[in-house]
């Protein structure tokens, strides 16, 4: 299994703009986790899906944040406008529902000027 | 809410020696306990993880313990060599919240050669 894809890899934007990170979960798996890790904060959880539907986004920082997930493999988070306190690496990771081990992807760098 | 805690933030040892990464959670109703390990430009990964009803697990070169009562567990790594240097991070979850994971702010473990 090629583990849980994630693009871009890294993404250098401008304040204002409109930034999208994309997510595959693993093929089976039907939880999927958005996550943020930054050096203040660490790791913290945005929002995650339960079978393509969103449990909890109480961790969403505020309105410029969406996440979506059409369907089983893939997954979108979008930032719009972007600032430049949005710059971290985000993480997606899934899981199979019931099961608690999670599995991370290799991130998204972001960095917002 | 959940809140986890862990020290020390940063732990440096000789190559050999034994390591310790420590961590107290607030929600009694906890019951699942993953250890991951984040090597550098890397996603964490899962190394081991305990559920309420274990004390002790054990694989290879490194264990986890959990006191239920005292409400904090315990990651062991015995024989440290340098690959073992990267952050580790402890958390904590309820079984019924499907996964919702609660980290820790990481420890950086440097093995010095």
């Amino acid at each position: 299994d090629a583990g849980v894809i994630q693009s871009p890899r890294h993404e250098v934007t401008e304040m204002g703009q409109e930034v999208t990170l994309r997510c595959k979960p693993i093929s089976g798996h039907n939880s999927l986790f958005w996550y943020r890790q930054t050096m203040m904060r660490g790791l913290e959880l945005l929002i995650y899906f339960n079978n393509n539907v969103p449990i909890d986004d109480s961790g969403m920082p505020e309105d410029r944040f969406s996440a979506k997930m059409p369907n089983a493999s893939f997954s979108t988070l979008k930032i719009q406008p972007s600032e430049p306190r949005d710059s971290a690496v985000y993480f997606c990771a899934s899981s199979l529902a019931g099961g608690h081990t999670q599995y991370f992807g290799p991130g998204t760098r972001l960095t917002v000027l | 809410g959940e809140n986890v805690e862990q020290h020390p933030s940063t732990l440096s040892v000789q190559e050999g020696d034994s390591a310790v990464i420590k961590c107290t959670y607030s929600d009694s109703a906890s019951n699942y306990f993953p250890w991951y390990k984040q090597e550098l430009g890397k996603g964490p990964q899962l190394i081991i993880d305990i559920r309420s009803n274990v004390g002790e697990k054990k694989d290879q070169r490194i264990a986890v313990t959990l006191n239920k009562t005292a409400k904090h567990f315990s990651l062991h790594i015995t024989e440290t060599q340098p690959e073992d240097s990267a952050v580790y991070f402890c958390a904590a979850s309820r079984s019924e919240s499907q996964g919702n994971l609660i980290f820790g702010k990481g420890t950086k473990l440097s093995v010095k050669p």
